[in-house]
């Protein structure tokens, strides 16, 4: 079976430092992988997506960025972090065909900028 | 546009009654497909139920089921005997079948009174 994994768990940085967040998939081959970004009480932003190794669609510009170096890694990442940063960051894949999909989850980061 | 609306911000049940979550959704897409999650306090985002533009019958997934009136374009969440552990947000979603994009509406607080 399929799962995903998502680290760390909580984090807490200074403003201005620098973020990298993780996602890995494991039981299946090429999958869609998205970044989405959850304000308290509210709902999902999409950040990014990848459809491919290297393939990277920015849906919000902003000072993250995305990359995938492997087919099933996914990594959010920022060189300065703003205090507008702050947020629950939930990592997320659906299988690489196209539309009618269901995305499934990783557990999240809290991320909290000082 | 695509959209996905959810009027109820927040909702109190009785523990073993049924609950109905509304949503309706907008999209000039023929084929698209809608679902549900549930996020409880803890973070994860669970996907709970899937249903096709063109499926004729309702989904059901154990106690949930979707009400899907598609002349109306609503997608209702309907869960049957409700448990204390239904306690959270959910989120409705929509796909346009072309897309590998899910777009969430804002969700809706359940909680389940003992």
């Amino acid at each position: 079976s399929q799962t995903i994994h998502q680290w760390p768990a909580t984090l807490v940085q200074p403003v201005g430092s620098p973020l990298s967040l993780e996602c890995t998939v494991e039981g299946t081959s090429n999958p869609n992988l998205y970044w989405y970004r959850q304000a308290a009480g509210r709902g999902l932003q999409l950040l990014f997506y990848s459809v491919g190794i290297g393939q990277i669609s920015s849906e919000v510009p902003q000072n993250l960025s995305a990359s995938r170096p492997q087919d099933r890694q996914f990594i959010l990442s920022s060189k300065k972090l703003l205090l507008s940063d702050s947020g629950f960051y939930l990592c997320a894949w659906s299988p690489g065909v196209s539309g009618n999909q269901p995305q499934h989850f990783g557990d999240g980061t809290r991320l909290s900028i000082l | 546009a695509q959209k996905i609306t959810q009027t109820q911000p927040g909702m109190f049940v009785q523990e073993k009654e049924a609950v109905t979550l509304d949503c309706t959704y907008d999209t000039s897409d023929p084929s698209y497909g809608l679902f549900w999650y549930k996020q409880p306090s803890s973070g994860e985002m669970i996907f709970l139920i899937y249903q096709g533009s063109y499926d004729q019958q309702n989904a059901t997934e154990g106690r949930y089921s979707l009400n899907f009136q598609k002349a109306r374009k609503s997608a209702n969440l309907v869960i049957s005997a409700s448990q204390l552990g239904d306690s959270a947000m959910y989120f409705c979603a929509m796909s346009p079948n072309r897309d590998d994009k899910i777009i969430f509406g804002k969700g809706t607080r359940l909680h389940i009174l003992p």
